[in-house]
């Protein structure tokens, strides 16, 4: 168990819907990353947050967006969900930001459908 | 469980057999490595990391090996077992940036 809780770990939706995923980092991580997992695109990064504030962005669609809360746990909003959007998501989390040596701690994921 | 990249490659080894699993990277300017290992239904793993200022560093029956020269990077298992079957993916994390750049990952499976 990393200490990364991802919910819920099923989501089925139709196309145009708007979901939210959830994700707790272990205890006393400040930053939270987002991927997304597909069969043709591997492991995507999608966006980090550090205490609040976000950090960086990578191949993140204008149609999602997150946010980190002041308890540190973060939100994954996708909205006019399209069948191509069906994948895992990953929220991983490690101590700080900047140095290499903060780990990334993944959790189970969220598998989304798109119907 | 889940499968993910149902096309990866895929390398087969038997029980007991020493594991090399090979990844080539693509920014020269990344300066930390990582190995993940992922398992069905599961999120990636922390396996064992490298710094770029060095070329090898090893862990409990895991070593992995960097070339800069060539932009490769290894990850060896010693004594294969059943437990190690798995999705076996590097990642590098481009200088300055805090995002990791995942491969296409490597299925290891272990036969008896």
């Amino acid at each position: 168990d990393s200490g990364v809780t991802q919910t819920p770990k099923h989501l089925i939706t139709a196309t145009g819907q708007r979901v939210t995923l959830r994700c707790s980092p272990r205890s006393g991580d400040l930053s939270v990353y987002w991927y997304q997992q597909s069969l043709d695109q591997g492991l995507q990064f999608l966006i980090q947050y550090y205490n609040g504030e976000e950090r960086a962005k990578g191949n993140i669609l204008e149609r999602f967006s997150a946010q980190q809360f002041p308890d540190l746990h973060s939100e994954l909003n996708l909205s006019s969900l399209e069948l191509g959007d069906s994948a895992l998501y990953f929220c991983a989390s490690s101590q700080g930001t900047g140095d290499p040596k903060n780990i990334q701690y993944f959790g189970a994921g969220t598998r989304l459908s798109v119907l | 469980g889940e499968s993910v990249g149902l096309h990866l490659p895929t390398l087969s080894v038997q029980e007991g057999d020493n594991s090399i699993i090979n990844c080539a990277y693509s920014n020269s300017a990344s300066d930390y490595f990582i190995w993940y290992k992922q398992e069905s239904g599961k999120g990636p793993q922390f396996i064992i990391d490298i710094r770029s200022n060095m070329d090898k560093r090893q862990g409990q029956r895991v070593t992995v090996l960097l070339n800069k020269t060539v932009k490769h990077l290894s990850l060896q298992i010693a004594a294969t077992q059943p437990g190690d079957s798995a999705v076996y993916f590097c990642a590098e994390r481009p200088g300055g940036y805090n995002k990791l750049i995942f491969g296409a990952g490597t299925r290891l499976a272990v036969h008896p």
